[in-house]
């Protein structure tokens, strides 16, 4: 299974401050998606991210949201400025896209909380 | 757009029983089913898949069925044990749509010893 990390694992923010969260996958992948699951809720698909830009997002990724891959590795999505709503795990998950490709793995998750 | 709908929300089964887990989805076009399991606080982690070119696949005590002309499909845990105690969660997607997961609501599974 590829490996993913995540951080940080928990941020802690005031409404209407910036975050940045990142993702580092192990080794060179080229999908890359973000999800967000709200504290007891399913997971929610955010946006997915081919080849240095966004293919697909969700009603949820309004323009507060930004994501980019800034040095060909990391994986970051920002938000702007947050709201309480926003308070969540956000996974970012990969996709290999060789023997299996449609296969996402998911990564351990940054814990948000909005103030 | 995917819609995908999971039942029961809550399932609890002796342990050495079997469990099943239902869902079903909307879009004719989703080719790519993934199971995942998630414990208390951490990652969902993907424990069997299946394709739409495929109507069962198995792994050990998990299996999982699939009717398309239905739009829906299914987990089989066999010989429970408490470490099956999870949040399991359905998905779906297809390759047309950049594969984003649309996921079920999630069954909260509890094996009683």
């Amino acid at each position: 299974e590829p490996e993913v990390t995540q951080t940080p694992s928990h941020q802690v923010t005031q409404m209407g401050q910036e975050v940045i969260l990142r993702c580092v996958p192990i080794s060179n992948h080229l999908y890359f998606y973000w999800y967000r699951q709200i504290l007891g809720q399913k997971v929610e698909f955010l946006v997915s991210f081919y080849n240095n830009e966004i293919s697909e997002k969700s009603e949820i990724f309004d323009d507060q949201f930004s994501v980019e891959r800034p040095d060909g590795s990391n994986f970051t999505l920002k938000i702007r400025s947050t709201k309480l709503e926003d308070s969540a795990m956000y996974f970012c998950a990969i996709r290999t896209g060789t023997s299996k490709p449609d296969t996402q793995y998911f990564g351990p998750g940054t814990r948000l909380t909005v103030l | 757009g995917e819609n995908v709908e999971q039942h029961p929300s809550t399932l609890s089964v002796q342990e050495g029983d079997s469990a099943v887990i239902k869902c079903t989805y909307s879009d004719s076009a989703s080719n790519y089913f993934p199971w995942y399991k998630q414990e208390l606080g951490k990652r969902p982690q993907l424990i069997i898949d299946i394709r739409s070119n495929v109507g069962e696949k198995k792994d050990q005590r998990i299996a999982v069925t699939l009717n398309k002309t239905a739009k829906h499909f299914s987990l089989h845990i066999t010989e429970t044990q408490p470490e099956d105690s999870a949040v399991y969660f359905c998905a779906a997607s297809s390759t047309d749509s950049w594969g984003k997961l649309q996921f079920g609501a999630g069954t909260q599974v509890v094996v009683t010893p």
